[in-house]
Parts: C-alpha cells; structure tokens; sequence
C-alpha cells in the first residue's frame, strides 16, 4: 500500500480557501486518493476521492499533480464548521475499502 | 446522511465479560467493517464483511470476532473484554469494495474496566 505523509496541523482565516496537501510518492497506477475528515469525536466523513484528473464537488476540489505523488485538497471558502482532522488516504489496486488506512492526518483550524 | 446506526453508544463493562456491539445499516450495502480509534493510532480495521456469512480480518482482529447473518446486521463481539479493548469503535459500510465512499456511523465508547 501506498503511504501518505501530510502536515500534523494548519490554520486558515474563516472565509479563506484551506489549501490542505499530501504526499503520495510511492502511490501505484491504479491506486486512488481519497480524502476523508472527522470533526470532534463524530464518525469519518467522505470528502471526494480521484485517480487522475482534478475533481470537485460541494464540498471541495482535489487537485493530483502530474506524476500523481502528491495531491492538495482544497475547500474553497472555509467556515469554522471545517475545523477538523484531515485524512488522506491511498487505496486501490488489488485492495478496496478494507484497505482504507487512516494515519494521524492534518489537524486543520478555521481562525474566526 | 447514510442510515447507520451503533448501538450502544456508550458503554462500561468490567474485564472478563463478553460484550457485543452492533452495527445497523438501512443502506443495503455490501460491505461493512469495524474500525477502532485510539489516541495516536488513527483508524484501525478489525474485520469487515463482503457479504452475508462472508467476513475477514483486518489489522487489529485479535480477541474480536464478528458475525453477520443479515445484510443488515454486523456484530463486533468481545469475547473477554479486556482494558487494552477501551477504545471508540465505528462500524462503515459501502456499495462497493473499490472507488467509492464508505459512510461511517457515530462511534461505540467502550470503558472497560
């Protein structure tokens, strides 16, 4: 499986975009990137996942480069609903969702 | 929101006695899954199910096993709860095994003590 590394934590102004990015250097052809948060102590929460191509939708855009090992997330105006725990995950290939390895992400808060 | 619901949602036992959480969908997905969370650790896999009678193991299955007997249904059993098992535990379910969401429900506390 492919590993992410993403910053421990960021702060973004309320109103601002979050620009949240992650490293995936070793991520193979058919391996997808999915993001995912958790706010407080709730359930994860699915974001938007992408092999290739840039995608969005009404919750954010995910931006993969080129060569495909790394990747930003980006939430276009971020409210204080946003602050929460980023996760960045790398999964596909031969594996699905019971190879979805949550790491420790990027704790992301939105400053009033 | 996904229809899934954790019951219960808290809970204390005492070491040594057998606990069982369940995890309902409304969804009719085919997979589900047991996750726990620990300070530090992240999410990690316990077991999960592709399908009715059909389950296997993740990361962490030592001393937890699981049973599905409806499409709806996954039970986590511990079957000697032990200190080392206090943990947030989430159920998540998805339609698919490859490129696409899985949703997640609200989270067990389990205190063992």
């Amino acid at each position: 499986d492919a590993k992410t590394t993403q910053p421990p934590s960021m702060d973004c102004a309320e109103g601002r975009a979050a620009n949240l990015p992650c490293n995936h250097s070793t991520i193979s052809g058919n391996e997808y990137v999915y993001w995912y948060r958790q706010i407080h102590s709730q359930g994860p929460q699915y974001i938007i996942h992408g092999l290739k191509n840039n995608e969005t939708n009404e919750m954010a855009s995910l931006i993969i480069t080129e060569d495909r090992k790394s990747s930003t997330l980006i939430l276009p105006h971020a409210t204080l609903r946003d602050t929460a725990v980023y996760y960045c995950i790398v999964s596909g290939g031969d594996f699905g969702n019971e190879k979805l390895t949550f790491g420790t992400g990027t704790r992301l808060t939105i400053i009033p | 929101d996904a229809g899934i619901t954790q019951s219960p949602r808290h809970k204390v036992t005492e070491t040594g006695t057998p606990v069982t959480l369940r995890c309902h969908q409304t969804e009719n997905h085919r997979y589900m899954y047991w996750y726990r969370q620990d300070p530090g650790h992240g999410l990690r896999l316990i077991h999960y199910s592709y399908g009715v009678k059909d389950t296997d193991k993740g990361e962490v299955s030592d001393g937890y096993s699981v049973s599905r007997s409806k499409t709806e249904d996954f039970l986590l059993t511990l079957e000697s709860a032990t200190s080392s098992q206090t943990s947030v535990y989430f159920c998540a379910i998805s339609g698919t095994r490859q490129n696409t969401e899985a949703f997640f429900g609200q989270g067990t506390r389990l205190t063992v003590v």
